[in-house]
């Protein structure tokens, strides 16, 4: 089955530079890769995501990446703001069904 | 739109007693998924319904089951509760349309087993 791994675990910033997270997976037939961001006590919430037949995506001050050929995917945020603070996670599906997501990245940035 | 609800937000129960969640998914939604998040175990799956039918299951004992009602609708319950029991239950709505993938969560149910 699929396996999504996740770095770093955690990640601290000053405000207005850039952070990236990493993921991994396991099964090239996974083709959705979704990141979430779950702030304390919320749920997680789809902030972007990336299909397989697309290398980039951004919206705003956040992009994803996707290397299908090493099999990992990353989301980059630029001009960190401290209500960028929160746990991010990232997953991996085929066409939608068995998301398996990473461990999580908590991200602080430090005013 | 309204977003996907989950009743109860919180419960306490004892150790062998039975619980059951409830997941309300953005109209028009027809899979819904069942997660639980601990600090140790991230995001796991537990199962996925979709047209009142289970699709796809997680790696989770057999006292942890669900089931989906004709409106979309679905509950999740838990019986003969252990102490690792305690976790937040995510549920969450996706609409099959089209080739949409995008998976909206509801709050969740803080569950804590004493």
């Amino acid at each position: 089955g699929e396996n999504v791994e996740q770095h770093p675990s955690t990640l601290s910033v000053q405000e207005g530079d850039s952070a990236v997270i990493k993921c991994t997976y396991s099964d090239s037939a996974s083709n959705y890769f979704p990141w979430y961001k779950q702030e304390l006590g919320k749920r997680p919430q789809l902030i972007i995501d990336i299909r397989s037949n697309v290398g980039e995506k951004k919206d705003q001050r956040i992009a994803v990446t996707l290397n299908k050929t090493a099999k990992h995917f990353s989301l980059h945020i630029t001009e960190t703001q401290p209500e960028d603070s929160a746990v991010y996670f990232c997953a991996a599906t085929f066409y939608g069904q068995n998301f398996v997501f990473g461990p999580g990245t908590r991200l602080s940035v430090l005013p | 739109k309204a977003g996907v609800t989950q009743t109860p937000r919180y419960l306490i129960k004892t150790r062998g007693q039975q619980v059951t969640l409830s997941c309300s998914p953005i109209s028009g939604h027809r899979s819904v998924s069942w997660y639980q998040q601990t600090p140790g175990q991230g995001l796991q799956f537990l199962f996925e319904y979709f047209s009142e039918t289970q699709r796809n299951k997680g790696n989770f004992p057999g006292r942890f089951s669900g089931r989906q009602f004709s409106n979309s609708r679905s509950e999740m319950n838990v019986s003969t509760l252990e102490l690792g029991d305690s976790a937040l239950y995510l549920c969450a709505s996706r609409n099959e349309q089209g080739a949409a993938y995008e998976q909206y969560f509801g709050p969740g149910t803080r569950l804590t087993v004493t």
